[in-house]
């Protein structure tokens, strides 16, 4: 079935640090591929998408490129800031289904 | 500024208490959905619904029900709560799906604690 796979966490890293977060995905067909984040107290934002293949997402400095080949759509940042310290999920929708699918999460802490 | 917003931020119960959980959208979406979040877990799709009076089973159904009368409003039933129900639950929706604009908004969330 379809399903998201993410790197387990908590990841702790320094400011100014370079991040990656690796996300893998099983889908059939070419699914919608999405990253949202959680602040602390707060509910799930979408941080950016890509809706198909070789397709970059870009927001707020983060990236992420839907590279079909490997199923993967890591995200990426180039400096962090301690206001990046949050929960980050990859998602997943189908191209033929009504539903979304996540990773668990991977918890990032910036550190000054 | 679009909206999802959940009735309640903390909820004490007992078990085997009836308990509601209220979920209401400002953004005439077609789509809504009741998740629950838990450590090393991730988000579990507990229901959804893509139009009124319709729901659809997601992948953790059991001892959960839900009510959607008006297009705003999905509440999350829990029948008889139990300890093992304890948990955080987002509440979302979205436009329907297919629209090439899917994305989810987020309800802040409801701690329940059942006791």
């Amino acid at each position: 079935g379809d399903s998201v796979t993410q790197m387990e966490g908590p990841v702790t890293l320094s400011e100014e640090a370079f991040l990656t977060i690796n996300c893998t995905y099983t889908a059939t067909g070419y699914p919608s591929l999405f990253w949202y984040v959680q602040y602390p107290g707060e509910g799930l934002q979408l941080l950016l998408k890509a809706t198909k293949a070789d397709d970059k997402g870009s927001n707020k400095g983060f990236e992420a490129t839907y590279r079909k080949e490997t199923t993967s759509f890591h995200l990426e940042k180039g400096s962090v800031q301690v206001s990046d310290s949050a929960v980050y999920f990859c998602a997943l929708i189908p191209n033929t289904g009504n539903q979304f699918y996540f990773g668990t999460g991977t918890s990032l802490t910036v550190i000054p | 500024d679009v909206k999802v917003t959940q009735s309640s931020r903390y909820l004490v119960k007992r078990t085997g208490e009836k308990v509601f959980l209220e979920c209401v959208q400002d953004m005439d979406h077609e789509n809504m959905f009741w998740y629950r979040q838990d450590p090393g877990l991730g988000l579990r799709l507990i229901y959804f619904s893509y139009d009124v009076k319709m729901k659809e089973k997601g992948d953790i159904p059991e001892g959960y029900s839900v009510s959607r009368e008006k297009k705003e409003r999905f509440s999350l039933i829990l029948e008889s709560a139990s300890t093992n129900q304890t948990s955080m639950y987002l509440c979302a929706s979205s436009l329907a799906i297919g629209t090439g604009v899917e994305k989810l908004f987020f309800g802040s969330g409801t701690q329940l604690s059942v006791l």
